[in-house]
């Protein structure tokens, strides 16, 4: 099934923060969180593999709580070009993931 | 370490025509998975193989859609008949084990 990601959409101006959650109605073994600019590729940001566990790197982090299905993006003091479409997959036990309809972010100067 | 490799980027195909999309994966990946996405949409999934297996195929069409990944060369998704409905972005990615997946850049087929 399907995550849903909220917000759909958020603007910022660069420099202020933004959270974007990830939330499944199955249980997860994993979830991996992405980026993908208009007309480009995705491109993998990290994977959080236990629950509870939390990575970052540069000013970008995630948590993942095993118990409620859920995880969030962190992003800190945003810059241009953290702008694109933000999608969060899901591993629900089948090996292949599910994603989330996406949130685009779009930082302005 | 080159990255995924998808081809063609762009492909134009008129209604019944047969569209072939290749990826190769990265050095020492033997997982390879394909997933389509229309604009403005998250990317779903279709088929997920190792060499010379179909794994998991559940989200490929049954009719006109099938998927390899040879013991050599690129996985191949084959799309027959083509109709305006299979317009989409269909990316390849690669993984080294059951892990993160890297993707390709992707292959733009439009039909006209």
């Amino acid at each position: 099934q399907q995550p849903v990601q909220s917000p759909q959409a958020v603007i910022l101006r660069e420099g202020e923060d933004a959270v974007i959650n990830c939330s499944s109605s199955k249980a997860l073994y994993s979830v991996h969180w992405y980026r993908q600019k208009h007309g480009e590729a995705p491109v993998f940001l990290m994977i959080l593999l236990k629950g509870g566990e939390q990575k970052g790197h540069d000013k970008i982090s995630a948590s993942f709580n095993e118990k409620k299905q859920q995880s969030s993006l962190y992003l800190t003091a945003s810059q241009l070009s953290y702008s694109g479409t933000y999608f969060c997959g899901t591993d629900q036990g089948a090996q292949k993931l599910v994603f989330g309809q996406g949130t685009r972010l779009t930082i302005n100067p | 370490n080159a990255g995924v490799m998808q081809n063609p980027r762009h492909l134009v195909r008129r209604r019944g025509q047969e569209a072939r999309l290749r990826c190769s994966p990265m050095k020492g990946h033997s997982h390879v998975y394909w997933y389509r996405q229309l604009p403005e949409e998250g990317l779903k999934f279709m088929v997920y193989l190792q060499k010379e297996n179909i794994i998991d195929e559940s989200g490929m069409p049954k009719e006109r859609f099938s998927a390899e990944f040879p013991k050599e060369g690129p996985s191949i998704l084959r799309i027959q008949q083509v109709v305006r409905g299979d317009s989409a972005a269909y990316f390849c990615a690669s993984s080294p084990v059951n892990n993160e997946q890297f993707f390709g850049p992707g292959t733009r087929l439009t039909v006209l």
